[in-house]
C-alpha cells in the first residue's frame, strides 16, 4: 500500500497561507491522494483529493508534483478555526481483510494557527 | 442539516456489559464504516458495509460486531467491553467504494 509521510506539526500565522507537505513515494499511477482534517473532538472532515492535476475547491488547493511522489495542501488564508490534525491518505490497502475501501490514517500533521 | 448522525454522543458502560452504538445517514450512501479512535491516536478502521455486504478488518477483535438493517442505519455492538475499548467511535459513509468519506461527530465510549 502507498504509505504517506507528513511532518508531525506545523505553525502558521493567522491570515497567511498554510502549506502542508506530504510524501507518498510509493503511490502508483492510478491512485488518488486524499486529504482530511480532524478538529479537536470532532469527526474527520474530507478536504480534497487529486490524481495528477492540481485541484482547488472552496476549502483548499492541492498541488501534486509531476512525478506524483509528493503533494502539498494549501490553505490560502488560514484562520484560527483551521487548527486541526491534517491527514494525507493514500489509496486503501487492498490486502487488508476489509478490502480496498477503508481509510488508513497515518499520524498526520498537527497544524496550529497562531493569532 | 446533519448528514451522518451518531447517537449517543457520549456513552458510559460497565466492564463486560454489552453496548450498542448507532449511526444513521441521510445521504443514501452505499458504504458505511466504523472506525475506532483511541486517545491521541489516528482513527482505525474496524469494518464496513458495502450495501449489505459486510467486510471485517483482519485485526478487528471478535468482541466487535456490526449490523446494517437498512441503507440508513448501521450499528456497532460491543459484546463484552473491556477497559481498553474506551475510545471515540466514528461512523462514516461514502457514495461508493473508494470515494470521499463523510464522518459523523463520533460517540465517546467510557468503560467503568
Amino acid at each position: 500500500d502507498a504509505k504517506t509521510t507528513q511532518p508531525p506539526s506545523m505553525d502558521c500565522a493567522e491570515g497567511r497561507a498554510a502549506n502542508l507537505p506530504c510524501n507518498h513515494s510509493t503511490i502508483s499511477g492510478n491512485e488518488y491522494v486524499y486529504w482530511y482534517r480532524q478538529i479537536h473532538s470532532q469527526g474527520p472532515q474530507y478536504i480534497i483529493h487529486g490524481l495528477k492535476n492540481n485541484e482547488t475547491n472552496e476549502m483548499a488547493s492541492l498541488i501534486i508534483t509531476e512525478d506524483r511522489k509528493s503533494s502539498t495542501l494549501i490553505l490560502p488564508h488560514a484562520t484560527l478555526r483551521d487548527t486541526a490534525v491534517y491527514y494525507c491518505i493514500g489509496p486503501p490497502d487492498p490486502y487488508s481483510g476489509g478490502g480496498a475501501d477503508g481509510l488508513t490514517f497515518g499520524k498526520g500533521t498537527h497544524l496550529i494557527i497562531q493569532p | 442539516d446533519a448528514m451522518v448522525i451518531q447517537n449517543p454522543r457520549y456513552q458510559v458502560t460497565q466492564f463486560g456489559k454489552p453496548v450498542t452504538l448507532s449511526c444513521s445517514q441521510t445521504l443514501n450512501h452505499n458504504v458505511m464504516y466504523w472506525y475506532q479512535q483511541k486517545s491521541s491516536q489516528a482513527p482505525k478502521l474496524l469494518f464496513h458495509y458495502y450495501d449489505k455486504d459486510f467486510n471485517n478488518e483482519a485485526d478487528t477483535p471478535d468482541n466487535f460486531q456490526s449490523r446494517r438493517p437498512n441503507t440508513s442505519f448501521c450499528f456497532l455492538d460491543i459484546r463484552s467491553p473491556g477497559l481498553g475499548d474506551a475510545a471515540m467511535y466514528l461512523c462514516a459513509t461514502s457514495r461508493d467504494r473508494g470515494g470521499e468519506q463523510y464522518f459523523g461527530p463520533g460517540t465517546r465510549l467510557t468503560v467503568t
